[in-house]
């Protein structure tokens, strides 16, 4: 199975300030069949379902701010944030995939205001 | 997109129960759908798939053989039965819509129900 790991796992950042988490998956996620990184990146906040940011590693969910940026390939994955929101703090979960139909999450990495 | 679950509740170890999600506002059949549970101040954990036509179902290896994921396209639900349940297995626990894009990214979710496994 793939294990997906996240780092750190929390991290405190000014508002206003660039905020990055990394998720690092144990085999490569990316398909040689369409060229695509079965990785996908979700938020929740407190006391609510995860919501759907990003998938194929760097495509926006409709509705979501251009200030959340993913990349990465392979098997190393960053989600950032460019200028930290207070609505923005919430836990972030990296999922991948690739191997369906198991899918695994990340551990989370939860996301302050300094 | 409504997805709203039921069922959850306390049960001694060793029971079952049988979870409901009840899904609108969208053609229910056309997508794949997921269980996805979070233990009490614990991360995502996904527990079960199943495909727009049940041909493909996935399981995390903690639950198999004691969970069972199925669906009515008639009636738009999805169910989790759940037997041989332990005290690890207690969660919130959440139905997700596939993406019309990719069945294994979840872009719709319920707000859970609760499942509680102690004696």
């Amino acid at each position: 199975d793939i294990v997906m790991t996240q780092s750190p796992d929390s991290l405190a950042v000014s508002l206003g300030a660039r905020a990055t988490i990394n998720c690092k998956s144990s085999q490569s996620v990316l398909s040689r069949y369409n060229n695509n990184n079965y990785l996908a990146w979700y938020q929740q906040k407190p006391g609510q379902p995860p919501k759907l940011l990003i998938y194929w590693a760097y495509t926006r969910e409709s509705g979501v701010p251009d200030r959340f940026t993913g990349s990465g390939s392979g098997t190393d994955f960053t989600l950032t944030i460019s200028s930290l929101q207070a609505e923005d703090v919430a836990v972030y979960y990296c999922q991948q995939y690739y191997s369906t139909p198991i899918f695994t999450f990340g551990p989370g990495t939860k996301v302050d205001i300094k | 997109v409504q997805l709203v679950e039921s069922g959850g509740g306390l049960v001694q170890p060793g029971r079952s129960l049988r979870l409901t999600c009840a899904a609108s506002g969208f053609t229910f059949d056309d997508y794949a759908m997921h269980w996805v549970r979070q233990a009490p101040g614990k991360g995502l954990e996904w527990v079960s798939s199943i495909t727009w036509n049940s041909r493909s179902i996935g399981y995390v290896d903690s639950v198999k053989g004691r969970f069972t994921i199925s669906r009515d396209n008639a009636t738009n639900s999805l169910y989790l039965q759940m037997n041989g349940l332990r005290p690890d297995d207690t969660a919130l626990y959440y139905c997700a819509k596939g993406s019309v894009i990719v069945a294994g990214v979840f872009d719709s979710w319920g707000q859970g129900t609760l499942v509680t496994v102690s004696s």
